[in-house]
């Protein structure tokens, strides 16, 4: 079966820009995450979604990031007025369920702000 | 305030020998414990898990022990082989965040394993 994927796989945008990346779960896990990572750094909690809720969005940075995922599938995380330090690797990861604690990752989005 | 640590930026062995590589942990709401395996343009990948209520689990050539008094894990992998050469990543969670699934990493350890 398909793993988690996500588009695109690179993104270079100009400090200011919106962008939005991408993430398609495994069939049938009804937990989503995204997580951040910077160069040197493990990956860092951003945002869960049990179905279409945001159960848990303490690690969101700031309000210009935002993350819908509006039909318990496909989830996007947005990113209003980029700055340079939004630049790092954006991760999805699912599971089962949000009590089974094994995530599954996606390769990641590599968001370059100029 | 780092709550999961790998304080070991790198680690070489020999193929065939055995690696270990260690993480510690401060917050002692953590009762479960991952390590995933990343390789260069792709995303982590789950290895192993285990829970507070153990303090070994064994999978293959995979093992991970717990010492909770020292809030510390390893992963132990024996024999090495060159493919295992990758970063790898302690995480944990804690039961009054399971149901939002919430992991924090360490920092992780770049394994090398020599032909």
């Amino acid at each position: 079966g398909a793993g988690v994927s996500q588009t695109p796989s690179n993104k270079v945008t100009e400090k200011g820009k919106y962008v939005e990346l991408r993430c398609d779960p495994i069939s049938g896990h009804t937990a989503l995450y995204w997580y951040r990572q910077s160069l040197g750094q493990g990956p860092e909690f951003l945002i869960y979604f049990q179905g279409t809720g945001a159960a848990d969005d303490s690690g969101l940075p700031n309000d210009r990031f935002f993350a819908v995922r509006p039909e318990g599938s496909v989830s996007t995380l947005k990113i209003q007025r980029t700055e340079r330090g939004d630049s790092a690797v954006y991760l999805c990861a699912s599971s089962f369920s949000g009590t089974r604690r094994e995530q599954f990752f996606g390769p990641g989005t590599r968001l370059t702000v100029l | 305030d780092q709550q999961v640590k790998q304080n070991s930026p790198s680690l070489s062995v020999q193929e065939g020998r055995i690696s270990i590589l260690n993480c510690d942990y401060t917050n002692s709401m953590f009762d479960y414990f991952l390590w995933y395996k990343k390789y260069p343009a792709e995303g982590p990948t789950f290895l192993i898990s285990i829970s507070s209520i153990k303090d070994k689990n064994e999978d293959g050539r995979f093992t991970v022990f717990l010492n909770k008094s020292a809030k510390h894990l390893s992963l132990h992998i024996v024999p090495s082989q060159p493919g295992d050469s990758a970063v790898y990543f302690c995480a944990a969670s804690a039961s009054e965040t399971s149901n939002t699934g919430k992991l924090i990493f360490g920092q992780g350890t770049t394994l090398q394993v020599k032909p």
